[in-house]
């Protein structure tokens, strides 16, 4: 099993420019998360989907947007990237009602917005 | 929002020695999740705790669920040079339509051999 699997690994931005982040896994799992890492913060909620077709707002949504594509898939895009958006993102999924297993993260994609 | 409060920020140690970590927060959580993260990778579970109290064990690591459900301690025993990483702590109340871990800010931790 793959199990959640993140494209790029690595980007560097210029200011302004938008891009996607892809995340896809293949357990089968309800729900998928999007976070960011920042030296010292730990890790930060930006955007989850608790189902197919539901999306909903975390701690720091501000810049972004995302999108479930299906069961499997759920991307984070940012529209006019801002150095204030360089960091590590992970994506993680989990299955609804149950953790048993946790959530189950991505090796991450590094960001540098210049 | 909640928090997790988690110390120590970094852990300087020598090959063979153990270590304790610890996580508090200002409210409950019914689930406690120790999680590793190994540079250039994502975290990954370490132990998962879902009873007040309750004590588990995972080869050379231990966690426990504080009675007050407010706080979980890691203790990794004959620490190792693979052990160096970072280890978070994460709460969770799950149920309902929302059910997301609350992060703690991490541990670094550093083994020379």
């Amino acid at each position: 099993n793959a199990g959640v699997t993140q494209t790029p690994k690595f980007q560097v931005l210029k200011t302004g420019q938008s891009m996607t982040l892809q995340c896809a896994q293949d357990m089968n799992h309800n729900s998928m998360y999007w976070y960011r890492q920042d030296p010292g913060m730990g890790l930060r909620l930006i955007y989850y989907s608790a189902s197919e077709g539901t999306t909903d707002k975390g701690e720091v949504p501000n810049g972004y947007n995302v999108s479930r594509l299906n069961k499997r898939e759920f991307s984070l895009r940012l529209e006019s990237a801002a150095p204030s958006q360089t960091s590590v993102y992970f994506c993680a999924s989990s299955q609804r009602g149950t953790i048993k297993d946790g959530y189950t993260f991505g090796s991450g994609t590094r960001l540098t917005v210049v | 929002g909640q928090q997790l409060n988690q110390s120590p920020q970094s852990m300087f140690i020598q090959e063979g020695e153990d270590v304790s970590m610890n996580c508090t927060s200002s409210s409950i959580f019914n689930t406690w999740l120790w999680y590793k993260q190994d540079p250039g990778e994502g975290p990954v579970l370490l132990i998962a705790l879902y009873k007040a109290g309750e004590l588990t064990s995972n080869g050379r690591l231990t966690a426990q669920f504080g009675i007050t459900r407010k706080d979980s301690f890691l203790n990794i025993s004959a620490s190792i040079p693979s052990d160096v990483g970072i280890y978070f702590c994460a709460g969770m109340n799950y149920g309902g339509s929302q059910g997301n871990l609350i992060f703690g800010k991490g541990t670094k931790l550093s083994v020379k051999p």
